[in-house]
């Protein structure tokens, strides 16, 4: 069965990084994650394909501080210099045969 | 600039039907895969039903299954959900998703939301 895991929170300071991970279910570990972003009373903001390889592919306007990679069944999003806006919700998201699936979110603090 | 906005929200009794629109502009509509997701107070998103560029493929959340229905109007640039036999546990903002292209079924562009409310 197709799982996303994360975990519900995490926090950092102001001007450090964070790095947020996404576990897929063991079977399914070379598949292709997105991760979207809500900010606090504001809709979802898709910020990057990320593919088995690490590499990734960031939405319009997605500053150069958030970046993704891989190592397995586990999905990344890095976040440098963090700045107040960033806290936020993250979701990661994939797909299978007749579905889409989201994880169940991280809550991230900017302290 | 790609843009995804929906409508039709509201309050509606247990019960009872709504119909949500989402209309895209910015993109060529007829060539993507559209999604709706939901929200619930307080909770995080659910996917709730998908439906490929020409309507040939389409999918529900099994909470959803049977009574609510997805379509699309490529001319009109219009993705709808009808939903019927509505619950409390259906209260969300719903959200309109395109996915990102045909072999990446990832979502790169969301709606703003529309609240949907079911109680007596």
């Amino acid at each position: 069965q197709l799982v996303l895991t994360q975990s519900p929170s995490a926090s950092a300071s102001l001007g450090a990084s964070v790095r947020l991970t996404c576990t897929l279910s063991s079977e399914h570990s070379i598949y292709t994650i997105a991760w979207h972003q809500q900010q606090p009373e504001k809709g979802p903001r898709y910020l990057m394909t990320l593919n088995r390889d690490g590499s990734h592919d960031k939405g319009d306007g997605i500053p150069d501080r958030f970046s993704g990679s891989s190592s397995g069944a586990e999905r990344y999003l890095t976040i440098s210099r963090l700045q107040s806006e960033d806290e936020a919700d993250y979701y990661c998201q994939t797909w299978g045969t007749d579905i889409r699936l989201f994880g169940g979110g991280t809550k991230l603090t900017v302290l | 600039e790609v843009e995804l906005v929906e409508s039709g929200g509201g309050l509606v009794k247990p019960g009872g039907s709504l119909r949500l629109s989402c209309t895209g502009s910015g993109f060529t509509f007829s060539d993507y895969n559209m999604n709706w997701v939901r929200q619930a107070p307080g909770k995080g998103l659910e996917w709730v039903s998908s439906i490929s560029s020409r309507s040939t493929y389409i999918y529900y959340a099994d909470s959803v299954k049977g009574r609510f229905t997805i379509s699309r109007d490529n001319a009109e640039k219009s993705l709808y959900l009808q939903m019927n036999s509505l619950r409390a546990e259906d209260t969300a903002v719903y959200y309109c998703a395109k996915d990102r292209g045909s072999s990446s079924l990832v979502v790169d562009c969301w709606g703003q939301g529309t609240l949907v409310t079911v109680s007596s």
